[in-house]
């Protein structure tokens, strides 16, 4: 099983800021098949990002993610009030998720 | 619009059993894998189990095999999880998601606690 390892557990930034989160496997990830979602507290996880690259249907050009192998970053380019929550990254070849960062207003 | 709505949790004794079910609308159910996911209290997501358009291809967590089933009924638009022999450990919040390479729809999740 690959073990998706993330840092930091939190970030603490203001608005306006740039926050760049990592998602480590544990073995080489096939193809890049890598996710990201973002959940706010008392919600279901939103699809941000997929096949490490990829964004999701409606999501801001704010977003971005990269990476590849072993390493993927996501990275949220002018942090805006609404994107303050928590961050997952999940590799899909098979499936398991990382145990996600929060990103908190400094 | 695309919706997933769980239902079934509820308060269930050690050992007890629970069938969830989660009703889709909205796209062509029969078209996509669906999977399960669970989020313990205060803690991160875990991934449940996962199956495929026709229902033959099932995959699910090592740890929950044998205890969680993943059926689905595309004439129904849709997807159940059978739980047995229910633990503590197993109370969470279960989401159901439709797989589009990225779990792109997600429903609001129903809630299963174990306790005596």
């Amino acid at each position: 099983e690959i073990v998706l390892t993330q840092s930091p557990g939190t970030l603490s930034l203001s608005p306006g800021e740039r926050a760049t989160l990592s998602c480590r496997a544990s073995q080489s990830v096939s193809s890049n098949y890598l996710a990201w979602y973002q959940q706010k507290l008392g919600q279901a996880p939103r699809l941000l990002i997929y096949r490490a690259s990829i964004r999701a249907t409606g999501i801001p050009d704010r977003f971005s993610g990269s990476g590849s192998g072993t390493d993927f970053t996501l990275t949220i380019s002018g942090l805006e009030a609404d994107d303050f929550a928590v961050y997952y990254c999940q590799q899909y070849s098979p499936w398991t998720f990382g145990q996600g960062t929060k990103v908190e207003i400094k | 619009q695309v919706q997933l709505v769980e239902s079934g949790g509820g308060l269930v004794k050690p050992g007890g059993s629970l069938r969830l079910s989660c009703a889709a609308s909205g796209f062509i159910f029969s078209d996509y894998y669906m999977s399960w996911i669970r989020q313990a209290p205060g803690k991160g997501l875990e991934w449940v189990s996962y199956i495929s358009q026709s229902g033959v291809a099932i995959y699910s967590s090592d740890s929950l095999r044998g205890r969680f089933t993943i059926s689905r009924d595309n004439a129904k638009n849709s997807l159940y999880l059978q739980m047995n022999g229910l633990r503590a450990e197993d109370t969470a919040v279960y989401f159901c998601g439709r797989w589009n390479e990225g779990l792109d729809v997600w429903g609001q999740g129903t809630t299963v606690t174990v306790s005596s």
